[in-house]
């Protein structure tokens, strides 16, 4: 069963860098095709997909938000760890941990995802 | 970056009822097109990918169609579960959600 965990602070101030851990279990992120990546959902907006990394360690970000992301992995404690530069207050919203179909998209910037975290709720103030 | 515009953002009805939501893409992009089903404060569920295939587990009533730049979703005969928002994303070129409808009991 494949699950997946958002932790991370509830409130960082304006200008600092927010930074989120996903643990998830029942797959591994060594394995050919996987990827994880994060989603949010701020108040009256859209859904945002915000980025993915993948099991060979490829990384793929928005392309209106690439210059204050970075995405990594820990494939021994199975994480993936999101942080984002610049927080202000429009950057508030529940953010979500996802995991993609495999061979979900025409390519490896695209993607849908099947799992989901609960999410975790971050305020910028 | 392509839009994608969902109608209505609130639509109304009855157990038993047949609704459709439309979503339209701002451009063409085939048939990668996802819809989910979310309930206040829980994430996202995928129901419907390649704007046709069902997801594993979700139910029959649920059916997607289109292709190019207009899609719906349609519920044959709603279930007091259905009552949710619903959102449409593209997956064509990165990737991209609708601003939802809200599936509200009339």
């Amino acid at each position: 069963q494949i699950t997946l965990n958002e932790s991370g602070p509830t409130v960082v101030n304006p200008t600092q860098t927010l930074t989120l851990t996903c643990n998830f279990s029942g797959f591994s992120l060594i394995t050919n095709g996987v990827g994880v990546g994060w989603v949010r959902q701020r108040p009256g907006k859209a859904l945002e997909w915000l980025a993915l990394i993948y099991w060979d360690n490829d990384r793929r970000y928005s392309p209106s938000l690439r210059s204050r992301l970075t995405i990594i992995k820990d494939t021994s404690k199975n994480q993936v760890v999101l942080t984002m530069t610049g927080m202000d207050p429009v950057d508030a919203g529940t953010y979500f941990c996802v995991h993609r179909v495999p061979g979900g998209g025409p390519d490896w910037n695209e993607a849908i995802f099947d799992y989901w975290g609960q999410g975790t709720l971050v305020t910028v103030s | 970056d392509i839009q994608m515009t969902q109608s209505p953002s609130i639509l109304s009805a009855s157990v038993g009822d047949r609704v459709t939501i439309t979503c339209r893409a701002s451009q063409s992009i085939s048939d990668w097109l996802a819809w989910y089903q979310q309930y206040p404060g829980k994430a996202p569920k995928l129901l419907i990918y390649k704007a046709s295939t069902l997801a594993s587990g979700s139910p029959s009533r649920f059916s997607g169609y289109g292709s190019g730049t207009e899609f719906t979703l349609t519920i044959s005969s709603l279930q007091p579960d259905d009552f949710a928002t619903y959102y449409c994303q593209q997956y064509n070129s990165y990737s991209t959600f609708g601003q939802g409808t809200k599936l509200e009991v009339k």
